[in-house]
């Protein structure tokens, strides 16, 4: 099993539309988790951190279950700036240098 | 206003010519890392540094090595490259005893010829 998995892509979206992504991860132990977007040949940024009560921040909620041991990024009222894809990372610490694990990416194109 | 910059943005190279890429950070974070990505694949960890401590992982090649002279500045070297080795190469700084994530510079995408 991977370190961190997430949903095979593409999601192709219309506008408006609400999207979920989900990332599971195989370390119990891990401490911190985040979800990065990156554009088509840029480099990721952070889009969000996940806290275990939940957080969001907009149109976006970010989701953490600790017994099933995934992650969830929900996206709502899916806008065309939106697309792009979403890497989930997971970081065996908190706040500790050790490697973290990134997922593939899950693609969101957002069609007009 | 830039924290992590890469230079430079594309390079090309030569098969088997040394090439260095370069690393500069404002955010004056102690942990600075180096990824490579290929297409449609996750980045993937080469070494970092945490302060002067170098941490290389087990399956990166003996052909890059990296320098961190001080805080702000860290460089990759490939040491002769190889058609395998074009990608997007990401510095990333943290800072540690926090809980943000990594910021990222804009990559190196480099081509080798």
């Amino acid at each position: 099993r991977k370190e961190v998995e997430q949903d095979p892509g593409p999601f192709n979206v219309p506008e408006g539309a609400t999207v979920a992504f989900n990332c599971t991860y195989s370390n119990s132990a891990s401490q911190s988790f985040f979800w990065y977007r990156q554009d088509c040949r840029k480099e990721p940024k952070l889009l969000m951190s996940v806290y275990s009560s939940g957080n969001e921040d907009g149109r976006f909620t970010a989701q953490l279950n600790r017994a099933s041991q995934y992650i969830s990024l929900l996206i709502r009222d899916s806008k065309l700036s939106d697309s792009a894809t979403y890497l989930c990372v997971v970081n065996p610490t908190s706040g500790g240098y050790q490697k973290v694990t990134f997922g593939t990416g899950t693609k969101l194109q957002v069609i007009p | 206003d830039a924290m992590v910059i890469q230079n430079p943005r594309y390079q090309v190279t030569q098969f088997g010519k040394p090439v260095t890429l370069s690393c500069s950070q404002t955010l004056n974070h102690n942990v600075m890392y180096w990824y490579q990505q290929k297409s449609s694949q996750a980045p993937k960890l080469l070494f970092h540094y945490y302060d002067k401590d170098f941490n290389n992982e087990a399956d990166t090649p003996d052909n890059f090595q990296s320098r961190r002279p001080n805080t702000s500045f860290c460089f990759l070297d490939i040491r002769s490259p190889g058609l395998g080795d074009a990608a997007m190469y990401l510095c990333a700084t943290r800072e540690t005893g926090t809980n943000y994530g990594y910021t990222f510079g804009s990559g190196t995408r480099l081509t080798v010829v």
